[in-house]
């Protein structure tokens, strides 16, 4: 399985943007984008995914790298409610149910 | 409610023992889904479910782990002679076809 590269921790305030790095550059043409979530002591919760373009929804939005080796998770306004484990996970074409999850990156949000 | 329904939500047992967590999915989610989380890790794939069918089932790590789904809603997880290293948080999730997973909160094994 092709493997994503996320940093361990982030931080950010209420209320400012807040940008979530991942690499993937082993990502196939198949391949698509997934971010979860985890709040503390839930499961994970979908956020968005994308193929090549960029993608927008309630939550976020996600902009991918023309060479779709690295993407970034894009949260507008950070609420305290987005203190969560962000995964991103690449997502083969042929096996969506199989979530391949890396530890994630710990975005800890100040008020 | 209209999510995914684990029970237990949490599960104390001796080694040795035998255990059952089950999972209600989403109405109409015809594809069903059981995870593992160990402490500071993430969801770990075990079994995935398409219909009444185990449509792979190669994250089980060994045969002491089985899991059914007879109507094709409810799914059960059991595991046999448990171990310490089994304890975890054991999630479900359901989806509709290849959409996104809805997750329960999980089920919290502990063996003593």
């Amino acid at each position: 399985d092709a493997k994503t590269t996320q940093p361990n921790s982030m931080e950010s305030n209420e209320e400012e943007p807040v940008h979530l790095p991942c690499n993937h550059s082993t990502i196939s043409g198949t391949d698509y984008i997934h971010w979860y979530r985890q709040l503390p002591s839930q499961g994970p919760e979908y956020v968005i995914h994308g193929l090549t373009s960029n993608v927008n929804n309630r939550m976020a939005s996600l902009a991918i790298a023309e060479d779709r080796k690295s993407s970034t998770l894009i949260l507008h306004r950070a609420t305290l409610r987005d203190a969560a484990v962000y995964y991103c996970i690449l997502v083969s074409g042929g096996s969506n149910y199989k979530l391949t999850f890396g530890k994630g990156t710990l975005l800890t949000v100040n008020p | 409610g209209a999510g995914v329904s684990q029970t237990p939500s949490n599960k104390v047992t001796e080694k040795g023992k035998y255990v059952e967590l089950r999972c209600d999915p989403i109405s109409g989610h015809t594809a069903l889904y059981w995870y593992r989380q160990s402490l500071g890790q993430g969801p770990e794939f075990l079994i995935y479910f398409q219909g009444t069918g185990a449509a792979d089932d190669s994250g089980l790590p060994n045969d002491r782990f089985f899991a059914v789904r007879p109507e094709g809603s409810v799914s059960t997880l059991k595991i046999q002679r448990t171990e310490r290293g089994d304890s975890a948080v054991y999630l479900c999730a359901s989806s509709h076809g290849v959409g996104e997973l809805f997750f329960g909160e999980g089920s919290r094994l502990t063996v003593l």
